[in-house]
């Protein structure tokens, strides 16, 4: 099984600061990305979805780069709330539904 | 809406025991997947059920894990014997079909300690 790979961190930040995360994967099949966000002790959840074009939701900038097989997530004016480990998403490839996560970045906001 | 329930939440057993979790998807979501979460890792899946039928459990250890969904709605997963190396977060996830278009959405966890 293909895989993807992420800096685990921390990453300690603070507060109002811009912060970027970096993933690779491995399998050039890969056709859709995904960011996760999983607080401590709790199970992970959708953050976003990444276009090939890019996208943003509101402070969160995703990137895709297929060439390169490398996905960014950007945080801008990151609030205390933002503290959590964001995990990178790519399916298996070739039709096939499984989901494959990177280890997760851990990100600490601080005051 | 109600969310993916599991339980329990929380298991102790010793080793060479063995243990079973059971999980119900959302209302509607025909496809269910068992992960397996170490400590400082991200999950990993075990096993993809569409309705009552598996799509992949290529990284399921077959020779003491099993996995059923008999009636297409909740699911059991079941070890048997645990090792200690099977200490982890066992995370039920459904989403509405099969396709990673469609978001998955995780259930708590059972947190699964072998002694």
């Amino acid at each position: 099984r293909k895989e993807v790979e992420q800096d685990p961190g921390p990453f300690n930040v603070p507060e109002g600061a811009t912060v970027a995360f970096n993933c690779t994967y491995s399998n050039s099949a890969s056709q859709s990305f995904f960011w996760y966000r999983q607080d401590c002790r709790k199970e992970p959840k959708l953050l976003m979805s990444v276009y090939s074009s890019g996208n943003e939701d509101g402070r969160f900038t995703a990137q895709l780069n297929r060439a390169s097989q490398y996905i960014s997530l950007l945080i801008r004016d990151s609030k205390l709330s933002d503290s959590a480990t964001y995990l990178c998403v790519v399916d298996s490839g070739g039709g096939a539904d499984g989901l494959t996560f990177g280890k997760g970045t851990h990100l600490i906001i601080q005051p | 809406e109600a969310g993916v329930a599991q339980s329990p939440r929380y298991k102790i057993i010793e080793k060479r025991q063995s243990v079973a979790f059971w999980c119900n998807p959302i209302s509607g979501h025909a496809t269910l997947y068992w992960y397996q979460q170490i400590l400082g890792q991200g999950p990993k899946l075990l096993i993809q059920f569409q309705n009552n039928g598996v799509v992949d459990d290529s990284q399921l250890p077959k020779d003491r894990f099993s996995a059923e969904r008999l009636k297409g709605v909740d699911s059991t997963l079941k070890i048997q014997p645990a090792k200690l190396e099977d200490s982890a977060v066992y995370l039920c996830a459904s989403s509405y079909s099969g396709g990673a278009i469609y978001e998955q959405f995780f259930g708590p966890g059972t947190r699964l300690t072998v002694l």
